[in-house]
């Protein structure tokens, strides 16, 4: 069954200084995979997806993510963080001819001034 | 586009009451999902529709939940009669394709019950 770890609840990091958030997944098959941005208060929106090609991965806001087959993950990156990118993040993974998303827990990204 | 479009915003209800939250998807996307948020739970999908059709709804926790799609433009989720144990932030979120590329998500409909 498919399943999505985000390894850390709270990240926090100093404004200015580049951050990494971790996510990995189990499947069997091929998937799509999403990293989504809640600001407080707000709905989900998507930061970037990888459905093929390429294994690195633009998103907005400056993000980016990498796709690694073999160690099953897609970690979000940005250089240098801003107090604005203060939010929760979600990884979500779907099997490719499948409508369900599966969610992480979401990683909280603590910016420090 | 306004996006997806839900309310209301804020719902405190009483336990036993019946509650309607709404939503208006994305013009032109043809499949919608009802999430529900909660701190213990994360996000659980409980319905999905496409083409107006409930295809999923393996996630309704039980028979108090209920959800329409009437037509393309407007889907409700029900809970009657609702219990404090509903209290979440309810999400609606369509999609323009059945595969899930990418879903765009309502601002969310944070019910409290009393």
């Amino acid at each position: 069954a498919q399943s999505v770890t985000q390894l850390d609840s709270q990240v926090p990091v100093f404004e200015e200084a580049p951050v990494e958030l971790r996510c990995n997944y189990s499947s069997s098959v091929s998937v799509y995979l999403f990293w989504y941005v809640q600001y407080p208060n707000q709905g989900l929106q998507l930061l970037l997806k990888y459905l093929s090609g390429s294994t690195l991965v633009k998103g907005i806001n400056g993000f980016e993510a990498e796709f690694n087959k073999s160690q099953t993950s897609f970690h979000l990156r940005k250089p240098s963080v801003h107090i604005s990118d203060t939010a929760e993040y979600f990884c979500a993974v779907s099997e490719r001819s499948n409508y369900q998303l599966i969610w992480g827990a979401g990683t909280k990204l603590i910016i420090k001034p | 586009d306004a996006g997806v479009i839900q309310s209301p915003r804020h719902e405190v209800t009483e336990m036993g009451q019946e509650v309607t939250l709404r939503c208006k998807p994305i013009s032109g996307h043809n499949s919608l999902f009802w999430y529900r948020q909660t701190m213990m739970r994360g996000l659980e999908l409980l319905i999905y529709f496409n083409n107006n059709v409930p295809i999923d709804d393996s996630g309704m926790p039980e028979d108090r939940f209920s959800a329409k799609m009437p037509n393309a433009s407007f889907s409700t989720l029900k809970i009657q009669p609702s219990e404090p144990r509903d209290s979440a932030v309810y999400f609606c979120a369509s999609s323009p394709r059945p595969v899930n590329t990418e879903a765009f998500f309502g601002q969310g409909t944070r019910l409290t019950v009393v």
